[in-house]
């Protein structure tokens, strides 16, 4: 079985200060991770996977298969990074299927 | 492209009333799926397609019935409408062997009551 676990519900930080949400995962094999987000009103998009080593944003997530985890971190928020942010991890192989973590509401205080 | 769309943007039910919640997408993605989100819930799986005729169960499909007749269409039917069904649904869909990004509809808000 696979699992997400994202042990925040709320996050809240001041405009510049460092931001990290957290994602742990439970899979057997070799997963693929992905962050998504979905600002206020609007559908929900990829924000960065961690096969593509990408920085968007300026948000990065390492994959530590050590620790099964995949934490999204940005060293200067901003008020428009306020969003609900959702860690996702797909099985390997041709599996479509995504399992999703709870969700972290990150607010971005001026 | 118009991506993936879906359609009612918001609908009020009564308990018992049955209803379809449509998807479609024009950038002929083989798989298609089906989430609720719910507050402290996040996203869970209902049920999903890896190809036109072929439709599987997610982790909560109880309540819901879908079917794939093309590969642009999935829509979802709520056979007997009940309170535990209010939520946002969403529908998605994903090319095949590019990356598995998951391409998400605007959302469906739905109020049984």
């Amino acid at each position: 079985a696979q699992r997400v676990t994202q042990p925040e519900k709320l996050l809240s930080v001041f405009k510049g200060a460092p931001v990290e949400l957290k994602c742990n995962y439970s899979y057997s094999g070799s997963p693929e991770l992905f962050w998504y987000v979905q600002y206020s009103r609007q559908r929900l998009q990829l924000l960065l996977r961690h096969i593509s080593r990408e920085s968007i944003k300026g948000f990065t997530a390492d994959l530590n298969k050590g620790e099964t985890s995949f934490h999204l971190k940005k060293p200067f928020a901003q008020e428009e990074d306020s969003a609900m942010y959702y860690c996702a991890l797909r099985g390997g192989g041709s599996n479509y299927k995504l399992t999703f973590g709870k969700g972290t509401l990150l607010t971005v205080n001026p | 492209n118009a991506g993936v769309t879906q359609t009612p943007k918001f609908q009020v039910l009564k308990t018992g009333q049955s209803m379809t919640l449509q998807c479609a997408q024009d950038m002929n993605h083989e798989y298609m799926s089906w989430y609720r989100q719910d507050p402290g819930m996040g996203l869970r799986l209902i049920h999903y397609s890896v190809g036109a005729g072929i439709t599987d169960q997610g982790e909560v499909p109880n309540g819901y019935n879908v079917s794939r007749s093309t590969t642009e269409d999935f829509p979802l039917r709520l056979l007997s409408a009940a309170p535990s069904q209010t939520s946002v649904y969403f529908c998605a869909s994903t090319p095949a062997g590019v990356g598995y990004e998951q391409y998400f509809g605007p959302g469906t808000r739905l109020t049984v009551t």
